[in-house]
């Protein structure tokens, strides 16, 4: 089956940029969106349409896509960015229309 | 202001039966994309049901047969019925307005009810 996979975790230190990775055979073909995640509280989306930024995320946050990987990006990280971030796109096949990466924990040192 | 307020979770022995509202304010749900994700503890994100609309829904195999989307326009509420309830279905379920690119996405969501299903 199909899967969008990340890296279980990613570590940086205040100020620093973190990079997080998603990758899936068919993101050359669709859109990816990214969602951050704090404990005990409901996931937010932070990108759309591999880059674009939703009013109110702050612009610290980017994200890009090259070939069959998206990539999150978080510059300037601060302590308040640190949450677990899941890619999302879709099944290629269309089984799962809504389908997430395994999710990555931001740990800011 | 857009609110999402799950509510209905709680505790429900295997086999039994549980129905999740979603009340919604700020925007219409008859009008948009709803869709239903879960998270169980400790676990990720997942996809369980989307209703079109056109009340054309959409849902995970793990749940097909199971589970039911629906709404009621005037109460402006999505639902989640669940039927035959799993302990594999314990989790925190999450409403979240759905929308369409070339690709569904969420952006809106509600801060989530938690099943658990134990005996």
């Amino acid at each position: 089956s199909y899967e969008l996979t990340q890296p279980p975790s990613v570590s940086v230190s205040p100020g620093q940029t973190a990079r997080i990775t998603c990758s899936g055979d068919a993101l050359p073909k669709q859109y990816a969106y990214w969602y951050q995640q704090k404990p005990g509280q409901a996931p937010v989306l932070m990108i759309y349409k591999d880059s674009e930024r939703p009013s109110g995320i702050p612009e610290r946050f980017s994200g890009s896509s090259s070939g069959t990987t998206v990539t999150l990006t978080i510059s300037g990280v601060q302590a308040e960015d640190e949450a677990d971030y899941y890619c999302q796109s879709a099944d290629s096949i269309g089984s799962d229309p809504v389908l997430f990466g395994g999710g990555t924990k931001l740990t800011v040192l | 202001e857009v609110q999402l307020v799950e509510s209905g979770g709680g505790l429900v022995q295997p086999g039994g039966s549980l129905r999740l509202a979603c009340a919604v304010s700020g925007f219409t749900v008859s009008t948009n994309y709803m869709s239903w994700v879960r998270q169980a503890p400790g676990k990720g994100l997942q996809w369980v049901s989307t209703l079109y609309s056109d009340e054309t829904t959409y849902s995970a195999d793990s749940v097909m047969g199971r589970f039911t989307i629906s709404r009621h326009i005037s109460k402006n509420t999505l639902y989640l019925q669940m039927n035959r309830l799993r302990a594999e279905d314990t989790a925190v379920y999450y409403c979240a307005r759905t929308l369409t690119l070339d690709t569904w996405y969420l952006d809106l969501w509600g801060r989530g009810t938690l099943v658990t299903v134990s005996s």
